[in-house]
């Protein structure tokens, strides 16, 4: 099947410092991507629509001047958490899209960020 | 707008027994997608089913088996036999079929099975 991989599995930050997520699509290539938070035992929200070569789509409420994404290549998408402060603490999922198949995503194992 | 109903947060069975987890959503699209996410302890969402809206067949794999009734919006999901791997939160989700296929999930049913 689709492997989606994310790196780091987990973070820990200094309040105010930027952190980078990376999710990768292993064995396709993924013109979408996905990224997620999930706060402890909730569900998850989306937070925006990566698309290749192109701005993302931010959901409402999400500032995109704190969660820059960068989808560069067909394989490579990135979160950065800029000025991150303790309510940032979640769990980051991306996923990314099979093309060709309706809506078929494969999720990345997240990642989980703390930042004190 | 979409929206995914899972009224069950949290259900506990003995092993072996069978569980359905309950799904009932929302939209006024025509064509759409439902579909299953497993999470276990370790986060990464796991794949388990997709369902277009005009396909309303059940379907059944191994132990699995989903129901799908349009009358009623919902997409159920049967556990037969459960085994104590199946301990994980279930999320049922709801994608449209036009622009970036968005997928809006329910809260989840946090299931564990005793062994």
């Amino acid at each position: 099947g689709a492997v989606v991989s994310q790196h780091p599995s987990w973070v820990i930050c200094k309040s105010g410092t930027s952190v980078k997520i990376e999710c990768r699509s292993l064995d396709f290539q993924a013109t979408t991507m996905f990224w997620y938070r999930q706060f402890p035992k909730q569900s998850l929200m989306l937070m925006a629509t990566s698309n290749e070569g192109s701005k993302a789509t931010y959901e409402q409420g999400v500032e995109k001047d704190k969660f820059l994404i960068n989808h560069a290549s067909l394989t490579l998408s990135t979160l950065t958490v800029t000025s991150a402060h303790p309510e940032d603490s979640s769990f980051y999922i991306c996923s990314a899209r099979l093309p060709g198949l309706a809506n078929e995503q494969y999720f990345g194992p997240g990642t989980r960020l703390t930042v004190t | 707008a979409q929206k995914v109903t899972q009224a069950q947060t949290e259900i506990s069975v003995v092993e072996k027994e069978d569980v359905t987890l309950d799904c009932v959503y929302e939209t006024r699209d025509t064509t759409y997608y439902l579909f299953w996410y497993k999470q276990p302890p370790s986060g990464e969402l796991v794949f388990l089913i997709r369902r277009n809206s005009f396909d309303e067949q059940n379907e059944i794999s191994g132990r699995y088996s989903w129901n799908f009734q349009k009358s009623t919006s919902s997409f159920n999901f049967t556990i037969t036999a459960s085994q104590v791997v199946d301990s994980a939160v279930y999320f049922c989700a709801l994608s449209d079929n036009i622009g970036n296929e968005k997928l809006t999930f329910g809260t989840g049913t946090r299931l564990t099975i005793i062994p």
